[in-house]
């Protein structure tokens, strides 16, 4: 059964730092990986994607890595704002059947202005 | 696009009484819809999978007479959770599986009392 875990649990920045999230999942045999981010009381909104066939995404500020061989995927965010202020969650795919995502507990992010 | 609308965002009802939530995607069909739960400060634990056409698949300990799914259409899933109970409180959201990635709706915060 896939487990994926995200370290740290809470993480506080001063604004204008890079910073780099990490989440780890023990089955290798996965479809894709995909970060998400979630504000307080609200729904998940999709930042990155990683397909199992590639190495990173970038989007803006954001790149995510991927490494299978490991089991672990980085979230990187360059230059923070308050605004990034947020819970961030990373979540594999099994790829087999259905393609349920698996969830960590998420990464909580403050930055300080 | 790949817009997945949840309603209602907010909802409170009685112990005893049944609740339905709806996720509809606006603009793709959702052909699988998934169906989590999220406790304060917990990740999101899949609840269920449902299939346009068919009976939904439930997790295990999850009570499939308690939360009814039913996907009758490509673009809409409802969740009823039955005779709500207070410790059904909880955040409700509904993921539709898009090309190789998942959208989510904006969750539903259900407060029984």
């Amino acid at each position: 059964k896939q487990e994926v875990t995200q370290i740290p649990a809470a993480l506080s920045v001063p604004e204008g730092e890079n910073l780099v999230l990490n989440c780890s999942f023990t089955d290798s045999a996965i479809y894709n990986l995909q970060w998400f981010r979630q504000d307080p009381g609200k729904g998940l909104t999709s930042l990155l994607l990683i397909q199992s066939s590639q190495r990173e995404q970038t989007s803006g500020r954001l790149n995510a890595s991927l490494d299978k061989s490991s089991g672990r995927s980085t979230l990187y965010i360059a230059a923070s704002q308050p605004g990034d202020s947020a819970t961030y969650l990373c979540a594999a795919s099994s790829g087999a059947g259905s393609y349920q995502l698996t969830f960590g507990k998420g990464t909580k992010l403050s930055v300080i202005p | 696009g790949a817009v997945v609308s949840q309603h209602p965002s907010r909802v409170i009802c009685k112990s005893g009484t049944s609740v339905k939530i709806e996720c509809r995607s606006l603009d793709f069909q959702a052909t699988t819809m998934f169906w989590y739960r999220q406790f304060p400060k917990q990740s999101l634990m899949l609840m269920a999978t449902s299939n346009e056409g068919s009976k939904a698949t439930y997790e295990q300990g999850v009570e499939k007479d308690k939360f009814l799914i039913n996907h009758a259409s490509l673009t809409l899933s409802t969740l009823t959770v039955t005779s709500a109970h207070p410790e059904d409180s909880s955040f409700y959201i509904c993921s539709g599986r898009f090309n190789y990635g998942y959208t989510f709706g904006s969750g539903t915060r259900l407060t029984v009392v």
